[in-house]
């Protein structure tokens, strides 16, 4: 099946500092995955950080990039300078185009990762 | 904006006893999802609905109906709650289900069975 797999957390970085959170993914049954970074601030609901749905191009969203690689399958959260406000839980995600209508625009997710950033 | 408002917050059951989680938004959504969180793991899809009526079995659909009435409603029901199961339930709703457009979270329901 599908699958997606996050750094292991919790990350804890000091304010300024950069930021990698890995992410690679398998998509067996998915022909064109589309990938999505969601972010749950503290109190607040999942909501979308950014998203690629091509192969090759980078999303960006408040200071964090992330780059589609299909070779590596791997589409790694990075932010060169991070602030306190970025602490919260990263989740990686694969979805399918949907092109087809064989399947739906279902997310699978990875387990999140806790970002912790000290002032 | 929209919002999506589950209720409640927090359920507390018993074994063996049903459960009943609500869900609704007011974005006009025609797709809406119910996923569950296990600590330490990632998300995971129960039910989805692409409309009013319809219902479509997620990975993790054995023990729990839902039930799609209205467009602006997603409810789920744990058939039979498990004893010692702890678990977050995430409500979601996207624009439709074809163009991989963005989800919209709830705050989620935790649930504990004693």
């Amino acid at each position: 099946g599908d699958s997606v797999t996050q750094t292991e957390g919790p990350v804890t970085v000091s304010e300024s500092e950069s930021l990698i959170i890995n992410c690679t993914y398998s998509a067996t049954s998915i022909a064109y995955p589309n990938l999505f970074w969601y972010v749950r601030y503290p109190g607040e609901g999942l909501q979308l950080l950014l998203k690629v749905i091509t192969a090759g191009q980078k999303g960006s969203s408040r200071g964090f990039e992330a780059t589609y690689n299909k070779e590596t399958t791997s589409f790694h959260l990075q932010k060169a300078s991070v602030q306190e406000s970025d602490s919260a839980v990263y989740y990686c995600a694969l979805g399918d185009d949907g092109g087809t209508g064989a399947n739906t625009g279902k997310l699978t997710f990875g387990h999140g990762t806790i970002l912790r950033v000290h002032p | 904006g929209g919002i999506i408002t589950q209720t409640p917050k927090f359920l507390i059951g018993q074994e063996g006893q049903k459960l009943t989680l609500k869900c609704q938004q007011n974005f006009n959504h025609d797709t809406m999802y119910w996923y569950r969180q296990d600590s330490g793991k990632g998300l995971r899809l129960i039910y989805y609905s692409i409309t009013e009526n319809d219902l479509q079995k997620g990975d993790l659909s054995e023990g729990y109906d839902a039930s799609r009435e209205k467009k602006s409603s997603f409810s789920l029901t744990v058939t039979s709650a498990q004893k010692n199961e702890m678990a977050v339930f995430l409500c979601a709703s996207s624009i439709d289900s074809f163009s991989n457009e963005r989800l919209f979270f709830g705050h989620g329901t935790k649930l504990s069975v004693l």
